[in-house]
């Protein structure tokens, strides 16, 4: 079955950069969520969409925006990145009425 | 302040024995979720929890959601090596935000 893909893998930046993570939900999820999960912590959610809107929003610095496209998938975009932005960041979709939530295998973002 | 408290935050016991991880919160949730994750990956849905004293049973993994909805608990019977990994529960709140406890590191050893 198809899962949640999201890319890059592996996204090594410079401070001050800018970053592009992608999602792409599973088929037919109109709901697509962003979390954060920094060494040994765990994942805090930044923000969701449903429908391309924005449908809620958590502990997402203003340095990064992010939306959801007319085929569903989702871009995240960190500017003015900093060290402490290193960590996982995860991907997840869901069918908005099961609320069952199914996660990516995560960009893993680096800032040297 | 973490709004989920998951007990132990570190567990490791040999493989055989039976372990209890705890998730507690002072909030009411409309559903609670389980998830396994490995080093490097997203969590994987165990189980949903949404009604309170609901039990559910996964081979040898029990979970229980509380009466009132603000806590629920993972029972792993004979535990095996491979049941070795981050357990995190996530509560489900607002327009389905998913608030996750700070999990359980789980170390079955053989």
């Amino acid at each position: 079955a198809a899962g949640v893909i999201q890319s890059p893998r592996h996204l090594i930046k410079e401070k001050r950069e800018t970053a592009t993570l992608k999602c792409y939900p599973i088929p037919r999820h109109d709901t697509v969520y962003w979390y954060q999960q920094g060494p040994g912590q765990d994942p805090q959610f930044l923000i969701s969409f449903y429908e391309k809107m924005q449908s809620d929003k958590g502990s997402i610095p203003d340095r990064f925006s992010a939306q959801q496209f007319s085929d569903y998938h989702s871009e995240l975009n960190m500017s003015s990145l900093e060290l402490g932005d290193s960590a996982l960041y995860f991907c997840a979709s869901s069918e908005a009425v099961l609320g069952k939530l199914f996660f990516g295998s995560g960009t893993q973002l680096s800032v040297l | 302040t973490q709004l989920l408290e998951q007990s132990p935050q570190f567990l490791s016991i040999q493989e055989g024995e039976n372990l209890t991880v705890y998730c507690n919160s002072s909030s009411v949730f409309s559903s609670l979720q389980w998830y396994r994750q490995e080093p490097g990956e997203g969590p994987v849905l165990l189980v949903t929890v949404v009604t309170g004293g609901e039990v559910k049973k996964l081979k040898r993994l029990t979970f229980q959601f509380g009466d009132a909805r603000k806590d629920s608990s993972l029972h792993i019977t004979a535990a095996q090596p491979g049941d070795t990994g981050l357990y995190l529960c996530a509560g489900v709140r607002g327009a389905q935000k998913l608030v996750f406890g700070q999990g359980t590191r789980l170390t079955i050893n053989p």
